[in-house]
Parts: C-alpha cells; sequence; structure tokens
C-alpha cells in the first residue's frame, strides 16, 4: 500500500515534444505528490509538487495532472530541450505530522534528442 | 530554494575501514534529515530518519550498528559507515525537511559515491 508505481521505466523524445511521465499510488493517506530531476552523479531536484486539493500545477514548460479518483499523477514536460535529459522520480507523502517520508517510484530515464 | 550541502562527494577507502559523510542544511533547520542509499540506474532506498536529539529510525533490513548516524545539531546529520566493505559501495544520499515551511519538503544533498577496495 506504500508502493509508488511510475511508467515508463525509459522515454525517448524529440527535442520541442511532450514527455508525459505517469505515477499511480494505493495509499489515500498521501496527500504531498513531488516529483524530483535527477542528474547523473547528483542529488535530486524538486521539479514540481501538488497537493490533491488542486487537480492542475504548471510552473514554466512543468505541468502535474493529478486525479484523485484514480489515484494517478502524471508529469507533462513541454517542448522538450536536450537539456532535461535526466531521471525524473515521482513521490508521495503523507501528513508531517505522520514522518514526512517520500515514498519515490521506480524513476523514469528520459532522453530528449536534439 | 534551500540549500543541503553533503561531504565528501566521493570517497575510495579500503575494506575494513570507516567513512564518515556529513550532510548539512545551509540556510535553514531541520530537525528531521534522511539518508538514502541508491544503486545504479534504481530508485532511492530510505536507509534511516534522522531526528535531531534522538536516535535515528531505521528501516528493515538495516543495520544500525553498521550504518552510525548522528544528528546533534538542527542543521548537521552524519553517517557513518563502519568496518566497510565492498559491498557497501554505493552512491548515499541525504535530505532535509525544511521545518519553517508548511509544506512537506525535503532538499537533497549532491550524494556521496563511497567505493570499498
Amino acid at each position: 500500500q506504500q508502493q509508488v508505481k511510475q511508467s515508463p521505466q525509459s522515454l525517448i523524445v524529440q527535442k520541442g515534444g511532450i514527455s508525459i511521465i505517469n505515477c499511480a499510488y494505493e495509499n489515500t493517506a498521501f496527500d504531498y505528490f513531488p516529483w524530483y530531476q535527477q542528474f547523473p552523479g547528483k542529488g535530486p531536484a524538486l521539479l514540481i509538487a501538488i497537493r490533491p486539493d488542486v487537480s492542475e500545477k504548471k510552473e514554466g514548460r512543468f505541468t502535474i495532472s493529478f486525479n484523485k479518483s484514480a489515484k494517478q499523477f502524471s508529469l507533462h514536460i513541454m517542448d522538450s530541450q536536450p537539456g532535461d535529459s535526466a531521471t525524473y522520480f515521482c513521490a508521495a507523502s503523507m501528513n508531517p505530522t505522520s514522518g514526512s517520508r517520500l515514498t519515490f517510484g521506480e524513476g523514469t530515464q528520459l532522453t530528449v534528442n536534439p | 530554494g534551500a540549500v543541503v550541502s553533503q561531504h565528501p562527494s566521493w570517497v575510495i577507502c579500503k575494506s575494513g575501514t570507516s567513512v564518515k559523510i556529513e550532510c548539512r542544511s545551509l540556510d535553514f533547520q531541520a530537525t528531521t534529515m534522511f539518508w538514502y542509499r541508491q544503486f545504479p540506474k534504481q530508485s532511492l532506498m530510505l536507509m534511516a530518519t534522522s531526528n535531531e536529539g534522538s536516535k535515528a529510525t531505521y528501516e528493515q533490513g538495516v543495520e544500525k550498528d553498521k550504518f552510525l548516524i548522528n544528528h546533534a545539531s538542527l542543521t548537521l546529520s552524519t553517517l557513518t559507515v563502519t568496518s566497510a566493505h565492498p559491498e557497501d559501495s554505493s552512491f548515499y544520499i541525504c535530505s532535509a525537511r525544511d521545518l519553517t515551511v508548511a509544506k512537506n519538503i525535503q532538499y537533497f544533498g549532491a550524494g556521496t559515491r563511497l567505493s570499498v577496495l
């Protein structure tokens, strides 16, 4: 019940295209859903995050879509650039008073071709 | 954004020696820090949750006597890999939660690559 399932495992997109990564969760107690970007040999960096009270959040070229009833959320990268090539992790956590530990998805390796 | 500094970024040691990794929150206070381990092309695996002034909480399967965690202040947590062996070689990453923000945000360090010969 603590798992977060992420797909696809890898994704290749042409420059200017849209990258879409999907995640699904089981635990309805999760109330915070961040996306992290990780470059090789570096720690993850927070990209964008959403809470269940909204269905969509957009920051620049990055958009999270959230479907509470389906227990799914996705990351859309518009106008994908070669510099976006990295591994992306979705995650979920419960209320901070419950410990705030993050449960990570398996990761998606994104390659944006020039 | 908040900055978490992790040192060293890369360490090579001989089998049987101990290695200490530091994790510092530079511009915020963190009552809670987390330590992760990551194998190549895999996700982050939580090893332990470190709370300032108290004992760390270890995840199932993580040897607390091998991976010693100390969280002595609101800005510093350390992970010591004791009597390291080649199988301990991995990428170790810390994160810290900013308690001044009413959000459940974790900021990550840049990671430490440990190679045990």
